[in-house]
């Protein structure tokens, strides 16, 4: 079956564009993760879907920074008026329940804003 | 907070040289202890887990005991292959329903033929 896939893979923004990365999870996945890894670092968190719910979004590092999955599915994560600094690859993992369920990682989107 | 330390890298072996990478916890209650891998041009894929103490996780000659008295999880593999050579990760997830991996830097392995 089709793992996790993101789109689009490579994305180059101006400084102050608005961008929107997908997520498409494994079919049946309940929870959904979003992820931002900078280079020559580990992913770090940004927010947690169960469903359609937006549980947790505490590692979202700012208020341009917005999740959203409408339908419990597909999810989209919305930058506004991007920054150099939003330049990293995101990542979103999709798991089948809601504890401690091995987590599938998409290829990710790698952004940079010049 | 929780974190996750990995020694520093890179790291270059021989084929069929012994693997040691080392990871250290801090985080309250009794987490759950991962390794994640990403081969060349690939995604992040799980390793191994282990989710209590003295479990040992296991898969592809790669081995880590969860050891809560020095909060660590050391990945070992007895003789590595020029296949492995890949970024290993190391990352757990608190205890609790919220399942958010925290990773450490992660430490790239390249292995010599």
């Amino acid at each position: 079956g089709a793992g996790v896939s993101q789109s689009p893979r490579y994305k180059v923004a101006k400084r102050g564009q608005d961008v929107a990365l997908r997520c498409d999870p494994i079919s049946g996945h309940v929870s959904l993760f979003w992820y931002q890894q900078a280079l020559g670092q580990g992913p770090e968190f940004l927010t947690y879907f169960q469903n359609e719910a937006q549980l947790d979004k505490s590692g979202l590092p700012s208020d341009r920074f917005f999740a959203e999955r409408p339908e419990g599915s597909v999810s989209t994560l919305k930058i506004q008026r991007t920054q150099q600094e939003d330049s990293a690859v995101y990542l979103c993992a999709s798991s089948l329940g809601t504890r401690g369920n091995e987590q599938f990682f998409g290829p990710g989107t790698r952004l940079t804003v010049l | 907070g929780n974190s996750v330390t990995q020694m520093e890298g890179p790291v270059t072996l021989s084929e069929e040289a012994f693997l040691t990478i080392n990871c250290t916890y801090t985080a309250t209650g009794y987490p759950s202890l991962f390794w994640y891998v990403q081969y060349p041009g690939e995604g992040l894929q799980l390793l191994l887990k282990a989710t209590k103490a003295d479990d040992k996780g296991s898969n592809k000659g790669f081995e880590a005991t969860y050891r809560k008295e020095t909060t660590s999880f050391h990945l070992e593999k007895g003789s590595v292959q020029v296949s492995d050579s890949a970024v290993y990760f190391c990352a757990l997830t608190p205890t609790g329903a919220n399942s958010k991996l925290t990773f450490g830097k992660g430490i790239t392995l390249s292995v010599r033929p």
